[in-house]
C-alpha cells in the first residue's frame, strides 16, 4: 500500500485568508484525490487532481475556491481560498496505486477550523 | 450515479457478540465495494474490498463482507467483537471502468459502532 503524508496536519485560520494543503506519496500514483469530511459527516469528492493538467471537480466545487496542483505523480496541493466557518472540515488526500488500481488508499488528513 | 445507504448511523454491541453492520448500494454499472475504518482522530484505513473476484471477502481485524448481487448489499460481519473495534465504519462504492469522472469513491453516511463492555 501507498504511505501518504500530509502537510499540515492540523490548522486554526481566520476567515477571509487561504490554506495550502500539500501532500506526498512514497511511490508514484497514477490517482490523486481530495475529499471533503465535515464533521460528524462522511466524506465528499472534492476533485480529481491530475498530473500536467487541470484538475476535474465535482459537482458543488469550484477551481476558483479549491484550486489544486499536481506537479508529478507524488505530490499534489489543495487550497482552500477565501475561508469561511463553513470551511471548517477534515481534508484528505487519497491515492490510487499503479499496482493496485482497484484500491483508494487515504491519508491522515487535514484539520482545518477557521474562525 | 451510484449511492450507498448505510442503516443505523450508530450500532451498539455487547463485547463477544456478533458486528453486523448493513451497507446497500445502487449502481449502473458492475461496482468495486469498499469497508473503511476511521479511529478516533485519524484517517481512514482500508477494512475490506470486493473487486470482482470471490464474493465472501476477508479483511483485517477479523472482518469479512458478503457481496450480494440480487440485494444490492455489502453488510460488514465480524463474529466476536472486541472493545478495540470500537470506531466510525464507512462503506464506499466505485464503477469498475475508468475515466468520465467515475474514478472516485462514493460513501455512505457511516455508521458509529459501539462496544459494550
Amino acid at each position: 500500500s501507498a504511505v501518504i503524508s500530509q502537510k499540515p496536519s492540523r490548522d486554526i485560520c481566520q476567515r477571509g485568508t487561504s490554506l495550502t494543503i500539500q501532500c506526498q506519496v512514497d511511490s508514484q500514483v497514477t490517482m490523486m484525490f481530495w475529499y471533503r469530511q465535515q464533521p460528524g459527516q462522511s466524506l465528499t469528492l472534492i476533485a480529481t487532481a491530475n498530473q500536467g493538467s487541470e484538475a476535474t471537480y465535482e459537482s458543488g466545487f469550484v477551481i476558483d475556491k479549491f484550486p489544486i496542483s499536481r506537479p508529478n505523480l507524488t505530490f499534489s496541493t489543495l487550497t482552500v481560498s477565501n475561508m469561511s466557518p463553513e470551511d471548517s472540515s477534515i481534508y484528505l488526500c487519497s491515492v490510487r496505486g499503479r499496482r493496485n488500481q482497484e484500491t483508494q488508499y487515504f491519508g491522515p488528513g487535514t484539520r482545518l477550523l477557521v474562525l | 450515479a451510484q449511492s450507498v445507504t448505510q442503516l443505523g448511523s450508530h450500532v451498539s454491541v455487547s463485547e463477544g457478540a456478533l458486528v453486523l453492520l448493513r451497507c446497500n448500494y445502487s449502481s449502473s454499472v458492475p461496482p468495486y465495494l469498499f469497508w473503511y475504518v476511521q479511529y478516533p482522530n485519524q484517517g481512514l484505513q482500508l477494512l475490506l474490498k470486493y473487486t470482482s473476484a470471490a464474493t465472501l471477502v476477508k479483511g483485517i481485524n477479523g472482518f469479512e463482507a458478503e457481496f450480494k448481487k440480487s440485494e444490492t448489499s455489502f453488510h460488514l460481519t465480524k463474529p466476536s467483537a472486541h472493545m478495540s473495534d470500537a470506531a466510525e465504519y464507512f462503506c464506499a462504492v466505485r464503477s469498475v471502468y475508468s475515466g468520465g469522472g467515475a474514478d472516485g469513491l462514493t460513501f455512505g453516511k457511516g455508521t458509529h459502532l459501539i462496544i459494550q463492555p
